[in-house]
């Protein structure tokens, strides 16, 4: 049973087109995350979301936004893409922070 | 700063060798090291934890403070064992920083 869905699987947007992805859980984790990862690359932390409190990280660009409605949805949106935001989202939660995190399969991103 | 430090971006081993992925890591604090895993075609997930002292699949990992390591081993490789291993650090805010990551490859 997949615990962490992020729709969709892969995503093609045009350069400045905003772009929305979603993951969702049914673990109802308090911590949810989003990493980006590029080829060959680690998975690099753009924020997370402590139950309603959202955490950006220091070098995050302001092009990326996200929005937790609820405990079980999070979204990443990316207001203008540029060809650099081209790479894997993973979207991941845990049940509190320093615990397991539990990670989805990922958005693929496209720019074109 | 916290870093973590994977030198081997591709390792390849016979089958039934003993494995061992290097991860050293830089941190102030007291860290807290896992091993996360993806087989081909699977998402990332929890291998091990160094808290747990558990032994996962056969691979233990013991944190060594004096040398700043945490490197992954196995002592005798098995095929299903292929996969991209990342080694990451929680520490600050129990921000989770990953290592680049070794392309595990056992050969047959």
């Amino acid at each position: 049973d997949a615990m962490v869905i992020q729709n969709p699987r892969y995503q093609v947007t045009q350069f400045g087109k905003p772009v929305t992805l979603s993951c969702s859980q049914t673990l109802n984790h308090n911590v949810m995350y989003w990493y980006q990862q590029k080829s060959s690359q680690a998975p690099k932390l753009l924020f997370h979301y402590y139950d309603k409190d959202f955490n950006n990280e220091a070098d995050t660009p302001d092009n990326f936004q996200s929005r937790r409605p609820n405990t079980s949805f999070c979204f990443l949106d990316i207001r203008s893409p540029g060809l650099g935001d081209a790479a894997m989202y993973l979207c991941a939660t845990s049940r509190t922070a320093g615990y397991e995190q539990y990670f989805g399969p990922g958005t693929r991103l496209t720019v074109t | 700063a916290q870093r973590v430090t994977q030198p081997e971006k591709l390792l390849s081993v016979f089958k039934g060798a003993p494995v061992e992925l290097k991860c050293n890591y830089s941190y102030s604090g007291s860290p807290e090291l896992f091993w996360y895993v993806q087989y081909s075609r699977q998402r990332l997930q929890l291998l091990l934890r160094h808290i747990s002292r558990e032994s996962i699949k056969g691979f233990t990992a013991d944190l060594n403070k004096g040398e700043t390591s945490f490197h992954l081993k196995k002592p005798f490789a098995q095929e299903e064992d292929s996969a991209m291993y990342y080694c990451a650090l929680s520490g600050l805010r129990e921000k989770l920083t990953f290592g680049t990551g070794t392309r595990l490859t056992i050969i047959p």
